[in-house]
């Protein structure tokens, strides 16, 4: 699976929309970007994902870009429990292959 | 959404004895989970790989013989940290893949995670 680069960490205003950048520039055509979430001392959680067309679902919003090699997750409103390590992992999506690889994520702190 | 749930999410256990840990994917039918281990500010490290009804594939470097998995059913699988020690004091947390489909792709699958059960071994 190809690898990430994410800044390691990002603030953002409550109420203000965050922008979460990756980087994913070996990217390959069959690989999938997929963003998860982990907040302190809890399992990871499912946001979203995509192939090449941005996508939106009640959680955020994923922007790729053209050419596939990074990407955006936009969380529209953040809140307070909205702070957590947010992971950005692309992968292949072939039976057999279910194991994501996570980075070292970017930790988005949501301040008051 | 789909649920996994873990058991116990905490745990204090003293050196030399053995811990399960169950996870249980509560609302589909998981024929592969994983196991994961999480040491404080560092991210997720894959440990084994579950598959129902046969052997665990394990990740280089984790003894098999210490981590023993059990498989089961299509909904439950347990990790056992046998003998444990202090340095197994970690955050272990399992994911069950929930199979769909995609169109364009065939084995898309979601993974879902447990909450996670922090282990102390004193």
């Amino acid at each position: 699976d190809a690898k990430t680069t994410q800044p390691t960490s990002m603030d953002c205003a409550e109420g203000r929309a965050a922008n979460l950048p990756c980087n994913h520039s070996t990217i390959s055509g069959n690989e999938y970007v997929y963003w998860y979430r982990q907040i302190h001392s809890q399992g990871p959680q499912y946001i979203i994902h995509g192939l090449k067309n941005n996508e939106t679902n009640e959680m955020a919003s994923l922007i790729i870009t053209e050419d596939r090699k990074s990407s955006t997750l936009i969380l529209p409103h953040a809140t307070l429990r909205d702070t957590a390590v947010y992971y950005c992992i692309v992968r292949v999506l072939r039976a057999g292959s279910y194991q994501l690889t996570f980075g070292k994520g970017t930790k988005l702190s949501v301040i008051p | 959404g789909a649920v996994v749930s873990q058991h116990p999410s905490r745990v204090i256990c003293k050196s030399g004895t053995s811990v399960k840990i169950e996870c249980r994917s509560l609302d589909f039918q998981a024929t592969t989970m994983f196991w994961y281990r999480q040491f404080p500010k560092q991210s997720l490290m894959l440990m084994a790989t579950s598959n129902e009804g046969s052997k665990a594939t394990y990740e280089q470097g984790v003894e098999k013989d210490k981590f023993l998995i059990n498989h089961a059913s299509l909904t439950l699988s347990t990790l056992t940290v046998t003998s444990a020690h202090p340095e197994d004091s970690s955050f272990y947390i399992c994911s069950a893949v929930r199979p769909g489909r995609l169109p364009g792709t065939y084995g898309f699958a979601e993974a879902f995670f447990g909450q996670g059960t922090r282990l102390t071994v004193v």
